[in-house]
């Protein structure tokens, strides 16, 4: 039971270049979420898609676009990336959004550097 | 509104003896709170949950946590300190239901000296 993973788990970019980082779970959630973690800021919310077939912005989504290409698969995309995305990424899903104390699992994260 | 405040960026303790990290927070509502571990190079994984019934709460790995309203706190705390304890830890907040209102709290290392 691999949970959620997360590809690719490093990735060096040029400042303007694209790139997609790829997110699957085989728990069967219903909820996906994507965010980045920065030194002293925790983690912030980018996308999540509370159900196959819908997104929503978080707090930090300006730069990102997102696509829930199946239950299973959630895609996060920089087309034109900088240096402030700078940052470590994570996916994470759980079994429903908007019911409270469910716990999400998380991937094992990607550190992207733009530069 | 919510906020999540972790008290200290870093904790040091030495191995065997009690580990203390502390979480306040603020909520409109009835809060749900977690306790979230990441170790280097990690995912986050979780080690408790406060979910509205015991105001004590039992994690994995020895952690508690104990949720007082009156002091808006949900300190995280074990007897013994472990050398594998070495991580970063993040206190969660959810007023509102729905993981994607949830808020991180900017995280504790915890040092572990043998």
């Amino acid at each position: 039971n691999a949970g959620v993973t997360q590809t690719p788990k490093f990735q060096v970019l040029k400042t303007g270049q694209s790139m997609t980082l790829q997110c699957a779970q085989d728990m069967n959630h219903n909820s996906m979420y994507w965010y980045r973690q920065d030194p002293g800021m925790g983690l912030r919310l980018i996308y999540y898609s509370a159900s196959e077939g819908t997104t929503d912005k978080g707090e930090v989504p300006n730069g990102y676009n997102v696509s829930r290409l199946n239950k299973r698969e959630f895609s996060l995309r920089l087309e034109s990336a900088a240096p402030s995305q700078t940052s470590v990424y994570f996916c994470a899903s759980n079994l429903q959004d908007g019911v409270p104390n469910t716990e999400a699992f998380f991937g094992q994260g990607t550190r992207l550097t733009v530069v | 509104a919510q906020s999540v405040t972790q008290l200290d960026s870093h904790v040091s303790v030495s191995e065997g003896t009690p580990v203390l990290l502390r979480c306040n927070y603020s909520s409109s509502y009835s809060p749900s709170l977690f306790w979230y571990v990441q170790h280097p190079n990690k995912g986050l994984q979780l080690l408790l949950k406060y979910t509205s019934a015991a105001t004590l709460v039992k994690g994995i790995n020895g952690f508690e946590a104990e949720f007082k309203k009156s002091e808006t706190s949900f300190h995280l705390t074990k007897p013994s300190a472990h050398m594998s304890d070495a991580a970063e830890y993040f206190c969660v907040v959810s007023s509102s239901g729905g993981y994607q209102k949830v808020t991180f709290g900017t995280g504790t290392k915890l040092q572990v000296i043998p």
